[in-house]
């Protein structure tokens, strides 16, 4: 059970619009529609802000959006502001009942 | 208000025991899974594994299978994770989370535990 892929950085100004890649397998990612992801701030416990591949839970902005291809999920956040700028993880559900999380991805706005 | 309220930092000795808890509030905790996920200092989220209080069933990451027991008491509302024997690269922030369709979507505000001579 290995981690997911993700890029361990990325970047972009505000108002522009990023995506950070979430690669798996077709035991986790390829597999189930269970793909969720969280935003972390320093020194803050994750916060889920996607489910479900796409859904966005209830007071989370709609600039956020997340999408699936085959083993690769993806989030969007468009319109990129300062308070974005976290870290960003990807996690899925996999065989057996368990849960395997990316590596994470920091975000950066210039 | 869905809450999860964590037990306070500690710091132990190598091959010391430890036993940290997780208490909900305000949902039916017997019904939904509860997790753990370890971060290491600097370093990104691992799924340790989960519990369903109903029926004490318990899955492991294989990376954590044997390393540490979770365990939950539905009549507290509380869940744990424990450790028999403590290793400095136990040194770590732990949450817990409610796992409900397929999503961590409530959190616990941590356990740092530091494990050194």
């Amino acid at each position: 059970q290995s981690a997911l892929t993700q890029p361990a950085s990325v970047s972009g100004s505000p108002g522009q619009s990023i995506t950070i890649s979430c690669t798996g397998t077709s035991s986790d990612v390829g597999r189930y529609n269970s793909v969720s992801w969280y935003q972390q701030q320093p020194g803050k416990a994750p916060l889920f802000i996607m489910y479900a591949v796409t859904r966005r839970p209830s007071g989370i902005t709609n600039r956020f959006s997340g999408s699936k291809s085959g083993n690769t999920a993806s989030l969007t956040i468009s319109g990129l502001q300062p308070e974005d700028e976290a870290d960003y993880y990807c996690c899925s559900y996999t065989t057996g009942d368990r849960w395997v999380f990316g590596g994470g991805t920091r975000l950066t706005v210039l | 208000e869905v809450q999860l309220v964590q037990s306070g930092a500690e710091v132990k000795k190598p091959g010391e025991s430890l036993k940290i808890s997780c208490k909900g509030f305000g949902f039916n905790f017997s019904n939904y899974w509860i997790g753990w996920v370890r971060q290491m200092p600097g370093k990104g989220l691992e799924w340790m594994g989960l519990i369903t209080p109903r029926n004490s069933d318990v899955r492991y990451s294989p990376s954590f299978e044997g390393q540490v027991t979770i365990s939950a008491d539905t009549s507290t509302t509380t869940a744990y994770l424990q450790w028999g024997s403590l290793k400095a690269s136990d040194t770590a922030t732990y949450f817990c989370a409610r796992q409900g369709d397929y999503v961590l979507d409530s959190w616990g505000q941590g356990t740092l535990v530091t494990v050194s001579s």
